[in-house]
């Protein structure tokens, strides 16, 4: 079934450990976009790739880096974890960096503790 | 500062009625708008968009309004259905001005329940 992946469905995981979470699509969408979603906060996004080999910061990129080796795969890297960056993590692609729809994976539920 | 509002966290609807959810925004730049539905454990997904030139734009039971003036935009949903009960996020998008990129920016949701 096309669409995205997103590993894994949940993680609690200790404060300064280090995450990385898996995003991977095969619609050949050029855009990949990182959101967390936080109550009372909607979806904010935090890394974006307009195409592979390229990215960009979003609204909230502080203690999260991503890569963009292939036009499938999008990890999320939290280099060293926080309680505030418990969330729910959405990956999403989009045709081009021009199309307005995207497409969301399923999400991360990510607990830092 | 949330350039897209919608100020109702949720919204309590019977069958066969009519749903109405709303989203402000506060960036004349933006030039198109979307809705998202979003069912619990998984990742929204697209309902319906409106481009800025146009005011209105109906797809089967659902309809956006666009008021540009107010910078409001409006989903409406006739007749709500059980299986409409989902967190409806407004979203609000504007290109770049240098290499056309899409912004997007997503409101803080409603969380839409309709009554059996």
């Amino acid at each position: 079934i096309a669409g995205i992946t997103q590993a894994p469905t949940s993680q609690i995981l200790a404060a300064g450990r280090r995450m990385t979470l898996r995003c991977t699509q095969d619609m050949r969408h050029n855009a990949m976009y990182w959101y967390r979603q936080d109550l009372g906060l909607g979806l904010r996004l935090i890394h974006y790739s307009n195409t592979a080999g390229t990215t960009g910061k979003g609204e909230v990129p502080d203690g999260y880096s991503v890569s963009r080796a292939n036009t499938d795969d999008f990890p999320l890297t939290l280099a060293s974890a926080v309680p505030s960056q418990t969330s729910v993590y959405f990956c999403a692609s989009s045709r081009t960096p021009y199309s307005y729809e995207q497409y969301f994976g399923p999400g991360t539920r990510l607990t830092v503790t | 500062d949330q350039q897209v509002k919608q100020n109702s966290p949720s919204l309590s609807v019977q069958e066969g009625r009519i749903s109405i959810l709303n989203c402000d925004y506060t960036n004349s730049m933006f030039d198109y708008f979307l809705w998202y539905k979003k069912y619990p454990a998984e990742g929204p997904t697209f309902l319906i968009s409106i481009s800025s030139i146009k005011d209105k734009n109906e797809d089967g039971r659902f309809t956006v309004f666009l008021n540009k003036s107010a910078k409001h935009l409006s989903l409406h949903i006739v007749p709500s259905q059980p299986g409409d009960s989902a967190v409806y996020f407004c979203a609000a998008s504007y290109t770049f001005p240098s290499g056309g990129y899409q912004k997007v920016t997503f409101g803080t949701g409603t969380k839409l329940q309709v009554i059996p």
